[in-house]
């Protein structure tokens, strides 16, 4: 199988405050991984692409020093969302591409972490 | 931009009933095509893919269709469960290593006993 998991799964945190979210891939390695927020009854928007080594590459409007990504090792990224604020609130979730050997890479998702910020 | 989308919000229909949901997408340039189910609070779950150089996969109960002449995608689900109730959304990706999906806007089916 391929599986990913986040956790927490869910963190209620005061305004301000900074959060670690953590995406792993458990039984395969992920050089590139995705990070990607969904707001209520809508679809998953792309905040970033984290591969293994090098600078998360950030999608248009999404601020960086604000959303921290690190993709230390092969295995595991982490979205630290900075100062957070209400606005922040969200469902984040991270997927791992499992490299089968062609261009057409599985991405396989985690269950996603519940962000509250009050 | 382009964009992956549905053509519909919604789909109720009655368990054992065939259902079918559909997608258009823009940009010629994908050549990769994934369906997901996501059910409340959780994350999506692949379901099944096809690539651009085929026009019809089939899996367990699903069926995925690929017209690249009219840029649609479709999802068939054989003898629909209550199980199957989630949001469906459509994906793309293109050659380009490390392109990430790009997804549509959801149907949310609904399976009644």
């Amino acid at each position: 199988g391929a599986v990913v998991s986040q956790h927490p799964s869910w963190v209620i945190c005061k305004s301000g405050t900074s959060v670690k979210i953590e995406c792993r891939s458990l039984d395969f390695q992920a050089t590139t991984m995705f990070w990607y927020r969904q707001f209520p009854k809508q679809s998953l928007m792309l905040m970033a692409t984290s591969n293994e080594g090098s600078k998360a590459t950030y999608e248009q409007g999404v601020e960086k020093d604000k959303f921290l990504i690190n993709h230390a090792s092969l295995t595991l990224s982490t979205l630290t969302v900075t100062s957070a604020h209400p606005e922040d609130s969200s469902f984040y979730i991270c997927s791992a591409r499992k490299t089968s050997g062609g261009y057409t890479d599985t991405q396989y998702f985690g269950p996603g972490t519940r962000l509250t910020v009050l | 931009g382009e964009s992956v989308g549905l053509h519909l919000p919604t789909l109720s229909v009655q368990e054992g009933d065939n259902s079918i949901i559909n997608c258009a997408y823009s940009n010629s340039a994908s050549d990769y095509f994934i369906w997901y189910k996501q059910e409340s609070g959780k994350g999506p779950q692949f379901i099944i893919d096809i690539r651009s150089n085929m026009d019809k996969r089939q899996g367990q109960r699903v069926t995925v269709l690929l017209n690249k002449t009219v840029k649609h995608l479709s999802l068939q689900i054989a003898a629909t469960q209550p199980g199957d109730s989630a949001v469906y959304f459509c994906a793309e990706n293109t050659y380009q290593a490390g392109t990430a999906l790009i997804f549509g806007k959801g149907t949310t089916l609904s399976v009644s006993s």
